[in-house]
């Protein structure tokens, strides 16, 4: 199993540019999520996904969009990319109230 | 609300010396604790858990007992190694959606040789 993929693993962004991350999962797991790190504030949910087809909101949506249209992917969509989305992007699938966590996406928008 | 608190860090200890970091939440109901690991440059992954009061959870000599009555579930190992330097974040299972998580911000541990 590869368990949870993320590409890019880095991203250098304009200002105004668009972007997806792309994530995939080959364990089944139903839920998942998108997960922010940024230095001194932990993570901070996004958005996530109870299955396909159903998404929601987590703490700091705005700026995201995402979709699922399988249970394997979820990627999450940047439509005009802002300074302040620089940061480590993780994605997770959960089964059992346990995360697994990908390598993460380290996007920097200038 | 349901929320987790972590010791500050960083903590900088030497080789072979016991490590404490404390962890105590507020939540509804009988969450799961986490403990989770986040090596540099890699996404998180889950060191141990325990499910229900007085479990307690282990791994790579790491343990970690739930206390309900003290709501902490603090992480300690006996004799750590340069190796176990990384950034160590505490969770919780939310009470409302058990599949989501409540995350601590992480407390850095450097060892040293």
């Amino acid at each position: 199993n590869a368990g949870v993929t993320q590409t890019p693993k880095f991203q250098v962004l304009k200002t105004g540019q668009s972007m997806t991350l792309q994530c995939a999962q080959d364990m089944n797991h139903e839920y998942m999520s998108w997960y922010r790190q940024d230095p001194g504030m932990g993570l901070r949910l996004i958005h996530y996904s109870v299955g396909a087809g159903i998404t929601d909101q987590g703490e700091v949506p705005n700026g995201y969009n995402v979709s699922r249209s399988t249970t394997e992917d979820f990627p999450l969509r940047l439509l005009s990319a802002a300074p302040s989305q620089t940061s480590v992007y993780f994605c997770a699938s959960s089964y059992l109230g346990e995360q697994y966590f990908g390598p993460g996406t380290r996007l920097t928008v200038t | 609300g349901n929320s987790v608190t972590q010791m500050e860090g960083p903590v900088t200890l030497s080789e072979e010396a016991f490590l404490t970091i404390n962890c105590t939440y507020t939540a509804t109901g009988y969450p799961s604790l986490f403990w989770y690991v986040q090596y540099p440059g890699e996404g998180l992954q889950l060191l141990l858990k325990a499910t229900k009061a007085d479990d307690k959870g282990s791994n790579k000599g790491f343990e970690a007992t739930y206390r309900k009555e003290t709501t902490s579930f603090h992480l300690e190992k006996g004799s750590v190694q340069v190796s176990d330097s990384a950034v160590y974040f505490c969770a919780l299972s939310d009470p409302g959606n058990n599949r989501k998580l409540i995350w601590g911000l992480g407390t850095s541990l450097a060892v040293n040789p």
